[in-house]
C-alpha cells in the first residue's frame, strides 16, 4: 500500500507558482521523500528528493515539514510543459540497505494558459 | 533522453501468443526494474534485478517471465496473457539498489486481445 496521500488533481495558471502537497504521516526517521512526475505518454521522471532540509534544484523546490509528516513540491513558475501527474514517494525495504519505491496515485496537475 | 530505451513501444497480442519486451539502459547502472501501470491504478513494481540477479518478485503470475542477461539488458517474456494484463509496462534503472534516482524508459503499451 502507498505510504503517501496526495490530492487527485490540481489546477494552476501559467507563470504562477504551484504548491503540490503530500502527506506521509508514517514516515520513518531515515526515509527520504522522493518526487517524480509523469508527462503524457512518457515514463516517470525524477524531480527532486530530500530527507529533512528544504531542497532546491533547477526543476523545483521541496519544502519538508519540521515533523516530516508532510512535504510540498513547489514549481516556481508553472508552464504548460509542467502538466503531468506528480508522485510523492516513500520507499519500502527489500533487504538491508536496498529499497523499492511504493507509488501512489499521484496528483494530476493541469496548467491553464 | 533518459538513457533507457524500450522496444517495442506498442504491442498487440492474442492470448495464445508468446512475445518479449526489451529494455536497454546506456547509463552504466547495476539495478533494473519492471513496473506495470494499469489504467487508474498506481505503478506496480513487478521485478527487481541487481547485478543480473533477481532480488524481488512482487507476486507476479508465472505468465510473466523476466530475464536479465547482463546489467544493460532486461527482458520480459510474455506467454498466455489475459486481457486484464493490458497495460503500460515500464522499465527503469538506477546506479544500484541503494542509490536514487531511478531512470525510466518510455514504456511499452501492451494490448491483449
Amino acid at each position: 500500500d502507498a505510504k503517501t496521500t496526495q490530492p487527485n488533481s490540481m489546477e494552476s495558471n501559467e507563470e504562477e507558482p504551484v504548491h503540490l502537497p503530500c502527506n506521509h504521516s508514517t514516515i520513518s526517521g531515515t526515509d527520504y521523500i522522493h518526487w517524480y512526475r509523469q508527462l503524457p505518454s512518457q515514463g516517470p521522471e525524477y524531480v527532486i528528493h530530500g530527507l529533512t532540509s528544504n531542497v532546491n534544484n533547477r526543476m523545483a523546490s521541496l519544502a519538508i515539514a519540521e515533523d516530516r509528516k508532510s512535504s510540498t513540491l513547489i514549481l516556481h513558475r508553472a508552464t504548460l510543459r509542467d502538466a503531468a501527474v506528480y508522485y510523492c514517494i516513500l520507499r519500502d525495504v527489500i533487504t538491508s540497505g536496498t529499497y523499492k519505491y511504493i507509488f501512489g496515485t499521484g496528483t494530476r496537475l493541469k496548467v491553464l494558459a | 533522453e533518459t538513457g533507457v530505451t524500450q522496444t517495442p513501444r506498442h504491442l498487440v497480442m492474442g492470448m495464445t501468443n508468446k512475445k518479449s519486451l526489451k529494455c536497454e539502459q546506456h547509463l552504466g547502472h547495476n539495478a533494473m526494474y519492471w513496473y506495470k501501470q494499469s489504467a487508474k491504478k498506481p505503478l506496480e513494481l513487478m521485478f527487481v534485478y541487481s547485478l543480473e540477479e533477481r532480488v524481488e518478485n512482487n507476486s507476479v503470475p508465472s505468465r510473466f517471465s523476466p530475464e536479465c542477461p547482463n546489467s544493460s539488458h532486461l527482458f520480459l517474456h510474455l506467454h498466455t496473457l489475459q486481457p486484464e494484463d493490458s497495460a503500460l509496462y515500464l522499465c527503469a534503472s538506477s546506479q544500484d539498489l541503494e542509490r536514487d534516482p531511478q531512470y525510466f524508459g518510455p514504456g511499452t503499451r501492451l494490448t491483449v486481445l
